[in-house]
């Protein structure tokens, strides 16, 4: 069966922009989680949702929101991104307890 | 505070012998870890599990075991192999729901 997808897979952005990152999980998982992950700080818990509601949310500050599809489908904003919030952004589909991660979206701001 | 946290930012190793990476948490309310492998250019990549009603639990090659008393958990590979090289994370399951908590990460590498 087909794994956790996520678009686009490299972005470059300039600072000030917003973005917008796409997930689309494993058919039948219904909770989709969102990590950051940086050299200096590794994988830090964005916020999760589940059946198109969010169930957590970690320490990131309100520039960083996301939503998720009646499909399951996630997607996560970004908005007047700055330089720090360069980073790997990987998606995890669950439908027990063991998550699967995509490959990410590598993000760069410039 | 919550952390899971491991030891060694790197372990180098050759191929062949068992490797061991060691991960500390905080948390004593925490009641699921998981260890992850997060090859270059990958996601992080589901090990290996377990719960905190038990002490060792084994899988193809590897080993974890978990001292409640001390609050450590560690990740034992067998006859390490070049494939095994990789970022090795330890994680919490977040009190409500399937969030995780990741701890900094061991980079194992294996020399032929």
């Amino acid at each position: 069966k087909a794994g956790v997808t996520q678009t686009p897979r490299y972005l470059i952005k300039t600072r000030g922009q917003q973005v917008t990152l796409s997930c689309s999980p494993i058919s039948g998982h219904r909770s989709v989680s969102w990590y950051q992950q940086t050299p200096g700080q590794g994988l830090q818990f964005l916020f999760e949702y589940f059946s198109e509601t969010q169930r957590n949310k970690g320490n990131f500050p309100g520039r960083f929101s996301g939503r998720q599809f009646s499909n399951s489908r996630s997607e996560m904003n970004v908005s007047t991104l700055e330089l720090g919030d360069s980073a790997l952004y990987l998606c995890a589909s669950s439908l027990g307890q063991e998550a699967f991660f995509g490959q990410g979206t590598r993000l760069t701001v410039v | 505070g919550e952390s899971v946290g491991l030891h060694l930012p790197t372990l180098s190793v050759q191929e062949g012998d068992n490797s061991i990476i060691n991960c500390a948490y905080s948390n004593s309310a925490s009641d699921y870890f998981i260890w992850y492998k997060q090859e270059s250019g990958k996601g992080p990549q589901f090990i290996i599990d377990i719960r905190s009603n038990m002490d060792k639990r084994q899988g193809q090659r590897v080993t974890v075991l978990l001292n409640k008393t001390v609050k450590h958990l560690s990740l034992q590979i067998a006859a390490t192999q070049p494939g095994d090289s990789a970022v090795y994370f330890c994680a919490d399951h977040h009190r409500a729901g399937t969030a995780l908590i990741f701890g900094k990460g061991t980079t194992l590498s294996v020399s032929s």
